[in-house]
């Protein structure tokens, strides 16, 4: 079973406000939800964060429901410089530390003027 | 800081070489991750290290594949032979202790492997 289930793609314009929801049924107690975002011909760049509830930083807010089997990422009046992939993770925390991230298909956005 | 550090950034070499792909971890970090990413296969994480010992390696896609860290500064992934389908973004990625643990990673910039 996928790890996430994300969107493949989403288009939007310039101004408005995106949100893309991420399915993660099988989430364990200890997991994380986490968003990256990537450029071309980048590495991914950490967004945002959480557990539960709502987080919000200067560039997102992450929704997380009660049951905490999706999140959703809303990006406020994007711009053409949003275009990029965004992935949804969630963490699988190990015996013997760290964390084993895996990378879904992500969820290309395009915004338009 | 300036961010983890990787090497080459792009790569072309014929098959049957050896490649060897080199990266700076973020001062400070505890862990190092090695991910690939291909068209097909999206980003698929090869091997991570915590102190610079292999946690998980499971990832790696044979033995042709092999990664080292020798400090906690260091870290290479080396692939010997190579062959055309190892052709793709390679990315090295750090983090912090607590961060590794909930997922805040930091990437490098990649390296691109064209395995002719």
């Amino acid at each position: 079973l996928a790890k996430t289930t994300q969107p493949i793609s989403m288009d939007s314009y310039e101004g408005q406000e995106v949100n893309i929801t991420c399915s993660h049924n099988n989430i364990a107690t200890n997991d994380y939800i986490t968003w990256y975002q990537q450029f071309p011909s980048q590495g991914p760049r950490f967004i945002i964060q959480g557990y539960k509830t709502k987080v919000t930083n200067e560039v997102a807010s992450l929704f997380i429901p009660a049951d905490r089997k999706s999140s959703t990422l809303s990006l406020p009046r994007v711009s053409l410089s949003d275009t990029a992939v965004y992935y949804c993770l969630v963490g699988e925390v190990l015996t013997g530390g760290g964390n084993k991230l895996t990378f879904g298909t992500g969820t290309q956005l395009k915004v338009e003027l | 800081d300036a961010g983890v550090i990787q090497s080459p950034r792009h790569e072309v070499t014929e098959m049957g070489q050896e490649v060897t792909l080199r990266c700076k971890p973020i001062s400070g970090h505890d862990y190092l991750f090695w991910y690939r990413q291909t068209m097909m296969r999206g980003l698929e994480l090869l091997i991570y290290f915590n102190n610079n010992v292999p946690i998980d390696d499971s990832g790696m896609p044979e033995d042709r594949f092999s990664a080292k860290m020798p400090n906690a500064s260091f870290s290479t992934l080396k692939i010997q032979p190579s062959e055309p389908r190892d052709s793709a973004v390679y990315f090295c990625a750090s983090s912090s202790a607590s961060g590794g643990a909930t997922g805040e990673l930091f990437f490098g910039e990649g390296s691109r492997l064209t395995v002719l």
